[in-house]
């Protein structure tokens, strides 16, 4: 496979239940993104990793656990989650400089119930 | 803080007309500026960037924009649009001393009109 690939595509959990959303990337690229997009909001960056190291976590509830055992994956560990963290999860990768665009995965929709 | 406006939610247009999306930033400092679509059920697709240079970038699918430092603006146009180009299109951006860190607008969602 190509590009940022991104497994289940899509999730349906309770709020009890544990599960990751994965995220794997083919690129060569060594940063590594996790973002929430939800209806009628801009995109909620959630964590960044380069080289494996998290550089960026914007206030992120404890209930997301973010995981980049290297520089091709990235997980997103899910637990006790609420409704409102309903909507479409978005990873993507880019290589480190700032005119480097970023390149994404196709979503993970989820719905908490 | 950086801050990206896309000051158009949705934008309705009929099929073969020009359209521009509009999409102002503030920053004080250097800036690299991107243009995505997002067609439904799907991830962020690069159109285009302005890194440097020429003010006027083309893109995919016939998408151009324009830097304009002045006015701090990256508008998009398309002289013709297709029924294709329906879609969610988001512009973003990365400056000089944020690192990794992009900033997205709220994006604009596109429906052209047969």
């Amino acid at each position: 496979e190509t590009g940022v690939t991104q497994t289940p595509r899509h999730l349906v959990m309770g709020m009890t239940n544990k599960k990751s959303l994965k995220c794997e990337q083919h690129l060569g690229h060594n940063a590594m993104y996790w973002y929430k997009q939800s209806a009628k909001k801009p995109l909620e960056l959630m964590f960044v990793y380069n080289f494996k190291e998290q550089t960026e976590n914007n206030s992120v509830p404890s209930r997301f656990s973010p995981e980049c055992p290297n520089s091709s994956h990235l997980f997103l560990h899910l637990h006790t989650l609420q409704p409102e963290d309903s909507a479409l999860y978005l990873c993507a990768s880019s290589e480190r400089g700032a005119g480097n665009e970023q390149f994404f995965g196709p979503g993970t929709r989820l719905t908490v119930l | 803080a950086q801050s990206v406006t896309q000051l158009d939610s949705q934008v309705p247009v009929f099929e073969e007309a020009p359209v521009e999306l509009r999409c102002n930033y503030s920053s004080s400092v250097s800036v690299y500026l991107f243009w995505y679509v997002q067609y439904p059920n799907q991830g962020l697709q690069l159109l285009l960037k302005y890194l440097s240079g020429s003010t006027l970038v083309k893109g995919i699918n016939g998408f151009e924009a324009e830097f304009n430092k002045s006015q701090t603006s990256f508008h998009l146009r398309k002289p013709s649009v297709h029924i294709s180009d329906t879609a969610e299109y988001f512009c973003a951006v990365r400056t000089s001393n944020t690192g990794n860190q992009f900033y997205f607008g709220t994006g604009t969602s596109l429906t052209v009109i047969p």
